[in-house]
């Protein structure tokens, strides 16, 4: 089974400020992990994906995230954030065979005050 | 272009109604997928289709049924049975080998009066 837990369904940042957003996540086999993120009343848009090669993966839009095996951990950061970047952000795991549906995280709305 | 369309963009029913939503890709992906988004819940997984004319249920199919007649198309039916319908409904696909990312359509945000 795999579950993953978004930590704070609200974050508040400053424009030019660090972006932090927090997922950690449960699987049984070695997961393939996605950022995603939602404008209001859209569709769902990849930022991106680990799939086992670096452990440091970048992003769209200077996102990037690090998968720590020891922490459970797939955090998003953007080093300076932008008024454009407020939106809903999703963590999601998959396996590598079986069920390959997404199981995503509660979901964390991001606030950039000017 | 390439993608998936979502249709129609908003729904209203009445309570007891059978509603369909329409999920059309032509992305030439095999497995197609949907889900439901309510506030503060993320995303649930309703039905998955990995092959034409085969499809699983997620984890919160009870109320639901699909159909997969062709690779690109997956239409989500909303019957009577569904005891809390008013959602946001995401379309979803991708290719069925290897690490992939699913593609999203637009959404259909279904509201019962």
């Amino acid at each position: 089974a795999q579950s993953v837990t978004q930590l704070g369904s609200h974050v508040s940042v400053s424009e030019g400020a660090l972006v932090l957003l927090r997922c950690n996540y449960s699987s049984s086999v070695p997961p393939y992990l996605f950022w995603y993120v939602q404008y209001p009343n859209q569709g769902l848009q990849l930022l991106l994906k680990y799939t086992s090669a670096a452990t440091l993966v970048k992003g769209i839009n200077g996102f990037e995230a690090e998968f720590k095996k020891s922490e459970t951990s797939f955090h998003l950061t953007k080093p300076s954030a932008h008024m454009s970047d407020a939106a809903e952000y999703f963590c999601a795991v998959s396996g590598a065979s079986g069920r390959r549906a997404l199981t995503f995280g509660s979901g964390t709305r991001l606030q950039v005050q000017p | 272009d390439g993608g998936i369309t979502q249709s129609p963009k908003y729904l209203f029913r009445k309570e007891g109604q059978n509603v369909t939503l329409s999920c059309e890709q032509n992305l030439n992906h095999d497995a197609m997928y949907w889900y439901r988004q309510d506030p503060g819940q993320g995303l649930r997984l309703i039905y998955y289709s990995q092959i034409v004319n085969d499809f699983q249920k997620g984890d919160i199919a009870e109320g639901y049924s699909v159909s997969r007649e062709k690779k690109e198309s997956f239409p989500l039916t909303v019957t009577s049975a569904q005891k809390n319908p008013t959602a946001f409904y995401l379309c979803a696909s991708s290719i069925d080998r290897g690490v992939t990312e699913q593609f999203f359509g637009p959404g259909t945000r279904l509201t019962v009066l």
